[in-house]
């Protein structure tokens, strides 16, 4: 299962963009990256996933490297709501469906 | 996006009871799964189901059991809580959607503590 690697905390003003990276240098080829954000223990709230090209939606950005080793998420104007536990995934192969495995995420912290 | 529900989200309970943990989505998603999380902990896989009939365990063992007797409904069920299965406990589904398959979406947990 290829294995992701975050900072362990972030912080960014509100209003600026937020940039969350991410290395998956052992990513196979047809895998996902995939981020959730976890905020005061809920449940994981899906962002965004990709394959390869760059992604966009109303909650963010996701660019992939060409060599696809490594990713950024990037919340264009952060509020303090966006305040969360950021998990970066490669989504795994398990039997004919998929399994998530959560690392540690980064703790993103925005400030008044 | 999946509505998935989760019921109860708090219980507090004492230790030897049985307790079943309620997990419902609505949008017909085939596929379930059950996740637990120790407080400032990672999310470990410790159920999961591909259809009606079909359950298996993750990564993580777990004492608790499941079921899956219709596509919209995977309970999560502890025969003797114990304290240490104080937890929580949060339900996901996924299905085909759009030609891309199998994106998780997570219930709100149920936060299980045994006395």
């Amino acid at each position: 299962d290829a294995k992701t690697t975050q900072p362990t905390s972030m912080d960014c003003a509100e209003g600026r963009a937020a940039n969350l990276p991410c290395n998956h240098s052992t990513i196979s080829g047809n895998e996902y990256v995939y981020w959730y954000r976890q905020i005061h223990s809920q449940g994981p709230q899906y962002i965004i996933h990709g394959l390869k090209n760059n992604e966009t939606n109303e909650m963010a950005s996701l660019i992939i490297t060409e060599d696809r080793k490594s990713s950024t998420l990037i919340l264009p104007h952060a509020t303090l709501r966006d305040t969360a536990v950021y998990y970066c995934i490669v989504r795994a192969r398990m039997d004919s469906s998929y399994k998530l495995i959560f690392g540690s995420g980064t703790r993103l912290l925005v400030r008044p | 996006e999946a509505d998935i529900y989760q019921t109860p989200r708090y219980l507090v309970i004492g230790t030897g009871k049985k307790i079943t943990l309620e997990c419902s989505q609505t949008m017909g998603h085939d596929k379930m799964y059950w996740y637990q999380q120790d407080p400032g902990m990672e999310l470990h896989l410790i159920h999961y189901s591909y259809g009606v009939n079909s359950t298996e365990k993750g990564d993580l063992s777990s004492e608790s059991t499941v079921s899956r007797i219709r596509t919209e409904h995977f309970p999560l069920t502890l025969e003797s809580a114990r304290p240490s299965h104080t937890s929580q406990y949060l339900c996901a589904s996924s299905g085909v959607s759009g030609g891309v398959t199998d994106t998780q979406y997570f219930g709100p947990g149920t936060r299980l503590t045994v006395l």
